[in-house]
């Protein structure tokens, strides 16, 4: 079974507008680690946001926001105000103890497309 | 404060070569980890060292191999190339390790293209 499931191959968002990109993950470790990232067309991976599963508040960064619903075990990420520059590809990843010792899994990535 | 630098940026090796891939963390950073990333397969663990120790490794050939040196840099080596180890490989660092740090920042990647 997957861990991480990003349900969204592709999405497109009108500039300035919301977007919502959906990330499912399965863990029975107690303590876990949600994050999400960006990957422009250079291949960089650059950090957004992260959610710690014992984390009371859903997190934010700027524009970014953490949707984080723990009993249905979903993570998605809000996108405000979007702009040509959010164009990427996003990556949803988790962190756990126990037999991935901590090292980070990624689901397969959503590519957003901004609209002018 | 610098980020995470790979180098090289790309690389052209031929199948059978070995190749050796470098990386600097964040100062103050102790854990380096290793990823591939290819179209197919996506974004797969390779391995992660902390403080000059394999902590863990994913499930990748012994042709895989890597070290972390006393200044926290680390390299990655891969022996005898196939044309499947073409791919993006990314290098991530941390302060610490496992689910104690919720940071991971990475560098701009080694593209290595085997032919």
């Amino acid at each position: 079974a997957q861990k991480i499931t990003q349900t969204q191959p592709g999405m497109f968002v009108q500039e300035k507008e919301a977007v919502t990109l959906d990330c499912t993950y399965d863990t029975s470790d107690p303590s876990y680690g949600l994050f999400w990232y960006k990957q422009p067309s250079s291949g960089e991976m650059i950090f957004l946001i992260y959610q710690g599963s014992y984390d009371q508040q859903n997190a934010t960064e700027g524009r970014y926001s953490l949707n984080f619903q723990k009993a249905r075990k979903s993570a998605n990420l809000v996108i405000s105000a979007s702009q040509l520059g959010d164009s990427a590809m996003y990556f949803c990843a988790m962190r756990e103890d126990g037999v991935s010792q901590g090292n980070l899994i990624f689901g397969k990535g959503t590519k957003l497309s901004v609209k002018p | 404060k610098a980020g995470v630098t790979q180098t090289p940026r790309y690389l052209i090796k031929t199948r059978g070569q070995q190749v050796t891939l470098s990386c600097s963390p964040i100062s103050g950073h102790r854990s380096v980890s290793w990823y591939q990333q290819t179209p197919g397969q996506g974004l797969q663990f390779l391995f992660e060292y902390f403080s000059e120790t394999q902590r863990n490794k994913g499930n990748f050939p012994g042709r895989f191999s890597g070290r972390q040196f006393s200044n926290s840099r680390s390299e990655m080596n891969v022996s005898t190339l196939e044309l499947g180890d073409s791919a993006l490989y990314l290098c991530a660092s941390s302060r610490l390790t496992g689910t104690r740090s919720s940071e991971q920042y990475f560098g701009p990647g080694t593209r290595l293209t085997v032919t």
